[in-house]
């Protein structure tokens, strides 16, 4: 079945600190990528996501590139701030999967210092 | 757009009481809703899939008479935890889907933290 696996936390970064959190997958389709973020007390809320093979995905200074070759979808920021800290979920969504489920890793949380 | 809503955001229940749980999107359509569950400093669970006028697809080793589900328009969806006991106590998740467009982005409500006393 598809599965994601993403590194585990706690990271802990100084502020402009360059950030990385891998993130592989399985999938048996043709997968659309995702990262949430989620911030403490709150839902998740969409990061970026790509589609298919070679999308980059980007927002809020965040970058993710769909990597088929290596089933990965790393997230990346060049300089994180206090108000990055938060708990990021990798995930996918396969479409060949019934309600297109998505299925997530086990988060990886970040917390960033002054 | 595409705001998904949760209400309420916070219940404290007696043990044995049942609580509902409502999901709305508020500025589009949603034929399937989804109910997660998370525990502390843990990732989502999936409970099961609502689709709109049928009966909600539940994963395995959910009991679907514990937590009722009911997706009775294309706006709103509700999850009624039966008879709840302290275990119950979790961080529910609910998502939406849009009907139109390319449908595999899910919205994500705000959450609900139930706490069964």
């Amino acid at each position: 079945g598809d599965s994601v696996t993403q590194m585990e936390g706690p990271v802990t970064l100084s502020e402009e600190a360059f950030l990385t959190i891998n993130c592989t997958y399985t999938a048996t389709g043709y997968p659309s990528l995702f990262w949430y973020v989620q911030y403490p007390g709150e839902g998740l809320q969409l990061l970026l996501k790509a589609t298919k093979a070679d999308d980059k995905g980007s927002n809020k200074g965040f970058e993710a590139t769909y990597r088929k070759e290596t089933t990965s979808f790393h997230l990346e920021k060049g300089s994180v701030q206090v108000s990055d800290s938060a708990v990021y979920f990798c995930a996918l969504s396969d479409r060949g999967a019934a309600g297109n489920k998505l299925t997530f890793g086990g988060g990886t949380r970040v917390l960033v210092k002054p | 757009g595409a705001v998904v809503s949760q209400h309420p955001s916070r219940v404290i229940c007696k043990s044995g009481t049942s609580v509902k749980i409502e999901c709305r999107s508020l500025d589009f359509q949603a034929t399937t809703m989804f109910w997660y569950r998370q525990f502390p400093k843990q990732s989502l669970m999936l409970m099961a899939t609502s689709n709109e006028g049928s009966k909600a697809t539940y994963e395995q080793g959910v009991e679907k008479d514990k937590f009722l589900i009911n997706h009775a328009s294309l706006t709103l969806s509700t999850l009624t935890v039966t008879s709840a006991h302290p275990e119950d106590s979790s961080f529910y998740i609910c998502s939406a889907r849009e009907t139109s467009g390319s449908g595999y982005e899910q919205f994500f409500g705000p959450g609900t933290r139930l706490t069964v006393l």
